[in-house]
């Protein structure tokens, strides 16, 4: 069957870093996504990988790894609007986005 | 430019009663789809259309009916409502089915 795994919940400090894991387990592969989720409202695209390696786009940086089912979204300097869901979604041979259940990011001061 | 809206903005619905939630775009977008959001669960897709005039089954089609009679407009129909439909819905689209989908701000259905 076709999985996303991703934490529930992580707890991250003002000003710090944060890594988001996301395995995943798809029929085929083509492409990693990202998203994020305030509360309330819909989900907002971050991020796309399709080739293994490290995309950087200001503060936020994915990384993918196609041979280990991997990846991960990296937070810098993290600010209090940064509290929100993080949803990991791949994209299946049929070209369908199979979606992990999000993980809650809290920052506190 | 309004890329995607939706309405209504949030519903409650008897059970066994029927309603048509409504997805436009605004972008061109030949690709559009229907998804619901519950807690503690990834968002899961009930249909999609590819191109204006076609449509197809996602994930969790039961229950839910769409059309595609041109490329702006989407609707999603509950053909006679059930309280497990109560879920947030949310309406997307892409240039293609490769591409990033963007979504719309969501309807918050609640069937009693």
């Amino acid at each position: 069957g076709q999985n996303i795994d991703q934490p529930t919940e992580m707890t991250a400090t003002e000003g710090a870093i944060v890594q988001i894991n996301c395995t995943y387990q798809t029929s085929g592969f083509n492409g990693l996504f990202w998203y994020q989720q305030h509360a309330g409202e819909a989900p907002t695209f971050l991020s796309y990988n399709v080739l293994d390696g490290l995309e950087e786009k200001g503060r936020f940086s994915s990384f993918l790894s196609r041979s280990k089912g991997y990846s991960y979204l990296l937070l810098k300097e993290l600010q209090m609007k940064d509290s929100a869901s993080y949803l990991c979604a791949a994209m299946d041979s049929n070209y369908q986005l199979i979606w992990g259940a999000g993980t809650k990011l809290i920052i506190k001061p | 430019t309004a890329g995607i809206t939706q309405a209504p903005t949030s519903q409650i619905l008897a059970a066994g009663r029927s309603m048509t939630l409504r997805c436009t775009q605004d972008m061109r977008h030949n690709a559009m789809y229907w998804y619901r959001q519950d807690l503690g669960l990834g968002l899961r897709l009930i249909h999609y259309s590819n191109t204006a005039g076609t449509t197809g089954k996602g994930e969790v089609p039961d229950g839910y009916s769409v059309s595609r009679a041109n490329t702006d407009d989407f609707p999603l129909t509950l053909a006679s409502a059930v309280p497990s439909q109560t879920s947030v819905y949310f309406c997307a689209s892409s240039d293609s089915g490769l591409d990033t989908q963007y979504f719309g701000p969501g309807t918050r259905l609640t069937v009693l």
